[in-house]
């Protein structure tokens, strides 16, 4: 079993659309947890990142993670276009940075 | 704010010959980490800096692959002899303290073995 579990799509959504990505993890030791985007030949982008449970927004973006159920998601509003990207969660602990698949994401106009 | 440098950015090399990436981690930044993406999936750990002395290396296959990060700062990724499975992208990211919380990435070095 892997430590980190992401769909890896693709998800196709037309613009203006809610977006919900989500992953699950194993290791209860996990202590922060972070979203990535990266465009394709590109980096990934850190987006945002959580330490306890529930909800964080910054714009668009909320991040919410349930460590009872082991849990992440990352919700986007008004989906845009430039949106389309595969979105990485990531999990730490000690600093140690574990990724999930990534999901694929395309938003149409 | 200059981010992480990577050089270079595209390698082709024939199975069994060696290869070498090089990062610039963003100034200041303590831990810095190289990755393996391949195609479709995602990165995969390799190796963890703290400083100049190694923090996780669990994953690198050390039959091959070999790291170093001198006088804390500048890091390069060998492989020797590379296989066609070592075909990826090459990530390094670093990030300010230990907790991995805000890494910064590279653009990736894209490596294939032909």
């Amino acid at each position: 079993q892997k430590e980190v579990e992401q769909d890896p799509g693709p998800l196709s959504v037309p613009e203006g659309a809610i977006v919900s990505l989500n992953c699950t993890y194993s290791n209860s030791a996990f202590q922060y947890f972070m979203w990535y985007r990266q465009y394709s030949r590109k980096g990934p982008e850190l987006l945002m990142y959580t330490y306890s449970s529930g909800n964080k927004e910054d714009g668009r973006f909320t991040a919410q993670v349930d460590k009872s159920s082991k849990y992440i998601s990352l919700f986007i509003r008004d989906s845009q276009p430039s949106d389309s990207a595969t979105y990485l969660c990531a999990m730490s602990q000690g600093g140690k940075l574990i990724f999930g698949q990534g999901t694929e994401l395309s938003v149409k106009p | 704010e200059a981010g992480v440098a990577q050089s270079p950015r595209y390698k082709i090399i024939e199975k069994r010959q060696s290869v070498a990436f090089w990062c610039n981690p963003i100034s200041g930044h303590a831990t810095l980490y190289w990755y393996q993406q391949i195609l479709g999936q995602g990165p995969k750990l390799l190796i963890q800096f703290q400083n100049n002395g190694v923090v996780d290396d669990s994953q690198l296959p050390k039959d091959r692959f070999s790291a170093e990060r001198l006088k804390g700062v500048d890091s390069t990724l060998k492989i020797q002899p590379a296989k066609l499975e070592d075909s990826a992208v090459y990530l390094c990211a670093s990030s300010l303290d230990w907790s991995g919380t805000e890494a910064f990435f590279g653009q990736g070095t894209r490596l294939t073995v032909v």
